[in-house]
């Protein structure tokens, strides 16, 4: 079974250039996850779709950043416009149940965004 | 708020050295504690959890005790191998929030 796919692994963009993640969740997972870790720092949640819907976006730093999950399949990150601080790893994850004590969320390797 | 504090890396041991990797937590209520691990270009991954005090986690030779007193988890291995680089983090979750609370993570490197 594939895991939490993401794409691209890296991404080097100018600040003011816009740039889009892709998450691929496990199949059949209606539960995705955002998060972000800056150089060194915690991994910070992001956001929570229950299939399409965003059941939590507590974490999304400013309307710089769009996430949507048309479908309730694949989820897109957007950025736009990108200043210095967004740089970091995005990471996502998926679960089938929401996650807990008793549900474990897979995550997918990140992605890598630097923003020059 | 809830904050997950473990020690800062690089940590650099020689294989089949003991390993600690200390992990202390700021919570309301009875948190679950969690180590997630990431090998290179890998996802996180948990690794083992406990989820109410004295309990121990254990898995592939890691164990870590939830210990209430000392609102400790530290992570041990009694012998490391070179598989075992990778980054470490600490979570909780808990308190009526399901979204894991995490460390800053520890880069374990085991040389031959």
């Amino acid at each position: 079974e594939a895991g939490v796919t993401q794409f691209p692994s890296h991404s080097v963009i100018e600040k003011g250039q816009t740039v889009t993640l892709r998450c691929d969740p496990i199949s059949g997972h209606d539960n995705l996850y955002w998060y972000r870790r800056v150089m060194g720092k915690e991994i910070k949640f992001l956001l929570h779709f229950v299939k399409e819907s965003k059941q939590d976006e507590s974490g999304m730093p400013n309307n710089r950043f769009l996430a949507e999950r048309t479908g309730g399949t694949y989820s897109t990150l957007k950025v736009q416009p990108a200043e210095l601080e967004d740089s970091g790893v995005y990471f996502c994850a998926s679960s089938l149940g929401l996650a807990g004590t008793q549900e474990t969320q897979y995550f997918g390797p990140g992605t890598r965004l630097l923003v020059l | 708020g809830d904050s997950v504090t473990q020690m800062e890396g690089p940590v650099t041991l020689s294989e089949e050295a003991f390993l600690t990797i200390n992990c202390t937590y700021t919570a309301t209520g009875y948190p679950s504690l969690f180590w997630y691990v990431q090998y290179p270009g890998e996802g996180l991954q948990l690794l083992l959890k406990a989820t109410k005090a004295d309990d121990k986690g254990s898995n592939k030779g890691f164990e870590a005790t939830y210990r209430k007193e000392t609102t400790s988890f530290h992570l041990e291995k009694g012998s490391v191998q070179v598989s075992d680089s990778a980054v470490y983090f600490c979570a909780l979750s808990g308190g009526g929030s399901y979204i894991p609370t995490f460390g800053r993570g520890t880069s374990l490197i085991v040389h031959p």
